[in-house]
């Protein structure tokens, strides 16, 4: 089975400081990881995935296979970052479940000036 | 293209009452997905068709539940017999296999069942 799991509901921070989103993960499988964003009144996005290794608008997330995490990190969170996070899994491709999303709960990102 | 699009946007039906959604994917996406998304909660995957073949239904699809997508193209949703328990937002997503598969969501349907 997959499982996604986001422990924090609520994350608030001030602009500037470092913000860390949790992500931990079950799968038994071989997974590729999201972050998924929905900004206030904007339909779901994808932000960045794990196989892409890039940083997109200052955020990244190493996949920790050990840990089975994919923690959303940036150095300075800007006011602009407030919305909506959620982490997801697929299975690799080839894998069964191939195709579908699970998704965590989801944090909700607070930026403060 | 504006992407990826949902009809309609809102529905109140009746308890009982049989409702239908539509999603129109991104013209030239072979893969189309529903997702259903309580309050407070993730989306949650439903089924996925890849051109017109329904490859994976999730345990949460009741035989209530139906999902179509005829000639590949638009997908419909239909929800026979309504409870409250299935006031949500439906979800639909696109993606084009092996392009990294990226899902491009739709602005959901927000269904209300009194």
């Amino acid at each position: 089975a997959q499982r996604v799991t986001q422990p924090e509901k609520l994350l608030s921070v001030f602009k500037g400081a470092p913000v860390e989103l949790k992500c931990n993960y079950s799968y038994s499988g071989s997974p590729e990881l999201f972050w998924y964003v929905q900004y206030s009144r904007q339909r779901l996005q994808l932000l960045l995935r794990h196989i892409s290794r890039e940083s997109i608008k200052g955020f990244t997330a190493d996949l920790n296979k050990g840990e089975t995490s994919f923690h959303l990190k940036k150095p300075f969170a800007q006011e602009e970052d407030s919305a909506m996070y959620y982490c997801a899994l697929r299975a690799a491709a080839g894998g069964t479940s191939y195709g579908k999303l699970t998704f965590g709960q989801g944090t909700i990102l607070t930026v403060h000036p | 293209d504006t992407g990826v699009s949902q009809d309609p946007r809102h529905k109140i039906t009746k308890r009982g009452q049989n409702v239908t959604f539509r999603c129109d994917p991104i013209s030239e996406h072979n893969r189309l997905y529903w997702y259903r998304q309580t309050l407070g909660q993730g989306p949650e995957f439903l089924t996925y068709f890849q051109n017109e073949a329904q490859l994976e239904k999730s345990r949460l699809l009741s035989d209530r539940f139906s999902a179509e997508r005829p000639k590949g193209s638009f997908s419909t949703l239909e929800i026979q017999r309504t409870e409250q328990g299935d006031s949500a937002m439906y979800l639909c997503a696109s993606s084009l296999a092996g392009t990294g598969d990226e899902q491009f969501f739709g602005p959901g349907t927000r269904l209300t069942v009194l």
